[in-house]
């Protein structure tokens, strides 16, 4: 069984601050790893996509990725009160498999 | 920007109600793809497709679910007889070149409330 596990949060930040969110993945072989904001009653919008080992900067967010510890992460700079939502981490295992998302963690950025 | 179309935006139905929820992906995406997210829940892979047929389907996607590309444009989810448990929110996806490059391109949903 494919699994994704996200702390389902919430994670509190000040408004400024930096909001790091985690996620680790159950197969080792997995190719491609995937970020989406969700707002409450939306659909799933992506905004990072890593797939090699490091870190992936665009703009405000980085995707970091650690295949051997299965690990994969996302840090907000200067978190807004519009980043407020549910991050969910999604994780292709193979070739043109379905991604496979965790529950999610929920962010409050505090004004 | 290319969206993935998806109608009704809301859904109410008897249980035991056939229903079909429509959604037209970006005109040059080939692979389509299904999922629901259950009220406070993780978002759930359904069913994909690809080449005019189903290439993956999970344990939730039984016999009561069927899916269609009656044309060119427009790709279909029916659920056969609704049951209660299928309420939730269903998201339709998808994708230019498969899963593991660029992830997906969501709808916005039909949210279907089974009474």
């Amino acid at each position: 069984q494919k699994e994704v596990e996200q702390n389902s949060g919430p994670l509190s930040v000040p408004e400024g601050a930096i909001a790091s969110l985690n996620c680790t993945y159950s197969d080792r072989v997995s190719q491609s790893f995937f970020w989406y904001r969700q707002y409450s009653g939306k659909s799933p919008e992506l905004i990072m996509s890593i797939y090699s080992n490091g870190d992936k900067e665009d703009g405000r967010f980085t995707a970091q990725l650690n295949k051997a510890s299965q690990y994969v992460s996302l840090l907000i700079r200067d978190s807004q009160p519009s980043d407020s939502a549910t991050y969910l981490c999604a994780v292709n295992y193979s070739g043109n498999t379905p991604l496979v998302f965790g529950k999610g963690t929920r962010l409050s950025v505090i004004a | 920007e290319p969206e993935v179309t998806q109608t009704p935006s809301h859904q109410v139905t008897q249980m035991g109600q056939e229903v079909i929820l429509r959604c037209v992906p970006i005109s040059n995406h080939l692979y389509f793809y299904w999922y629901r997210q259950i009220l406070g829940q993780k978002v759930e892979f359904l069913v994909s497709f690809y080449n005019n047929e189903i290439s993956e389907k999970s344990e939730i996607f039984d016999d009561q679910f069927s899916v269609e590309r009656p044309d060119g444009s427009n790709f279909t989810l029916k659920i056969r007889s609704t049951k209660l448990e299928d309420s939730a929110m269903y998201f339709c996806a998808s994708s230019e070149e498969g899963t593991a490059l660029r992830g997906y391109t969501f709808g916005s949903g039909t949210r279907l409330t089974v009474v």
